[in-house]
């Protein structure tokens, strides 16, 4: 298993497309978390995926934002009509463990999938 | 929710100074803490963790934190820096789902 990969690196998009981001985690991992970076910010979660259930969705940054994970395995981050302020760094993160107290909740990260909207 | 605050915005160093990085966090329950490093054109990497037992944890590269519960806090240290250890520094909180600070950026001057 070569880590938690994400696709497109970077893309570049007009204002008003939509843009699909898909996230492949590490196979054994049941967590996978998508968050978004902008210069200078430390990552902004946005929502979580326990297996293909999401147990939190109420920190995606508008309605134009929807996240699936339909097998429990890889997952797709979509954002409808896009504009100028989504541009940013989306980054995946998967983990292993269920509760709080899990020595198992250890993140690893994406490389990240950048967008541009022009 | 939970949140992460990160005081220092940039610290820039000289080589073998000491080096220390505030992290508090706002959450009344059992959490887990991180801190994280994301070293320039990489992405990011574990630091180091807590998750129950000796407050004082150490990492990679020399690192260590402590948590000290009564004070919310987990701040980060390294007696002596190096030129490599520059690079963005981020305190994360879970207590269900993760949540970072804003980062500090370390500048270390050789």
């Amino acid at each position: 298993d070569t880590g938690v990969s994400q696709d497109p690196r970077h893309k570049i998009t007009k204002r008003g497309q939509n843009v699909t981001f898909r996230c492949d985690p590490i196979s054994e991992h049941n967590r996978l978390y998508w968050y978004r970076q902008t210069l200078g910010q430390g990552p902004e979660f946005l929502t979580y995926f326990q297996n293909e259930a999401q147990l939190e969705k109420s920190r995606l940054l508008s309605d134009r934002f929807s996240a699936e994970r339909p097998k429990g395995s890889f997952s797709t981050l979509e954002i409808q009509r896009t504009e100028q302020g989504d541009s940013a760094m989306y980054l995946c993160a998967s983990s292993s463990g269920t509760g709080v107290i899990s020595g198992a909740n250890v993140l690893t990260f994406g490389a990240g999938s950048r967008l541009t909207v022009l | 929710a939970q949140s992460v605050s990160q005081h220092n915005h940039h610290v820039i160093l000289s080589e073998a100074a000491s080096l220390e990085l505030g992290c508090n966090y706002s959450y009344g329950g059992t959490v887990n803490l991180f801190w994280y490093v994301q070293y320039p054109g990489q992405h990011l990497q574990l630091l180091l963790k807590y998750f129950s037992g000796d407050p004082l944890v150490k990492g990679i590269k020399g690192f260590e934190a402590e948590f000290i519960k009564s004070k919310f806090s987990f701040n980060l240290r390294k007696p002596s820096v190096q030129w490599s250890d520059t690079a963005e520094y981020f305190c994360a909180v879970n207590a269900g789902d993760m949540r970072f600070g804003a980062g500090t950026r370390l500048t270390v001057k050789p």
